[in-house]
């Protein structure tokens, strides 16, 4: 099974600001990682695919890179709407698909 | 627009068998681009891939709870279902149902239902 491992646990933004998020997995996916948000009380919506395709209706705002075992994903100009959690995901060997651990997004 | 609704109880006891349906509309299980699968989330905790089944019948499982998981699904009723057998308090989570689109070398989980919250207590 790939371990999927996400960093840092928390990370405290302003609005208007720029972050990148971490992920690395424990062997290569080649890019075969795709991103997800989810908001409290709501169920994760994709928004990344193949490490840097946005899926259908993502901002521009959002973007994603890396290849092999290390990844992250980028978010330009913070908007309130965007504080969350962020999880990662392989697909390169399944099963079973797994996912990083989480990254919450909170306003400083 | 696609919805996949999940349902079934919400309270199931120790040593019980959970299950659950997913309800899709909007579009068809029979659809050669995509599995249907489960997805779960204990309270406070991250996301675990639990199962996925295709129309024709075949199905992949979770090593950690193939023993336990059965995932069927029913094309004339555009349904798909989730039995865990053996539940413990660990097994208390939101349970989601997805569409997992096929890309080439595997899934990503495009379109997910609201979410079941199972609580299995006595």
């Amino acid at each position: 099974e790939i371990v999927m491992t996400q960093s840092p646990a928390t990370l405290s933004v302003s609005p208007g600001g720029r972050v990148t998020l971490s992920c690395r997995a424990s062997q290569s996916v080649n890019n075969k990682l795709a991103w997800y948000q989810q908001k409290p009380g709501q169920a994760p919506r994709l928004l990344i695919y193949h490490a840097s395709t946005r899926a259908t209706g993502i901002a521009a705002r959002f973007s994603g890179s890396g290849s092999g075992t290390d990844f992250t994903l980028t978010i330009s100009s913070l908007q309130s709407e965007d504080f969350a959690v962020y999880y990662c995901q392989q697909y390169n060997n399944w099963p079973p698909y797994t996912f990083g651990q989480g990254t919450k997004l909170e306003i400083k | 627009q696609l919805q996949l609704q999940e349902s079934g109880p919400g309270l199931v006891k120790p040593s019980g068998t959970l299950s659950l349906t997913c309800t899709v509309s909007g579009d068809s299980i029979s659809s050669i681009s995509y599995y249907w699968g489960w997805i779960r989330q204990p309270p406070g905790k991250g996301l675990e891939w639990i199962a996925n089944v295709y129309y024709g019948g075949n199905a992949n499982y979770n090593p950690s709870l193939k023993s336990r998981v059965t995932i069927s699904a029913d094309t004339s009723k555009n349904q798909f279902s989730l039995n865990l057998a053996s539940v413990t308090a660990a097994d208390t989570a939101v349970y989601y149902c997805v569409r997992e689109w096929r890309l080439e070398a595997g899934h990503v989980f495009d379109v997910w239902g609201q979410g079941a919250m199972v609580t299995v207590s006595s």
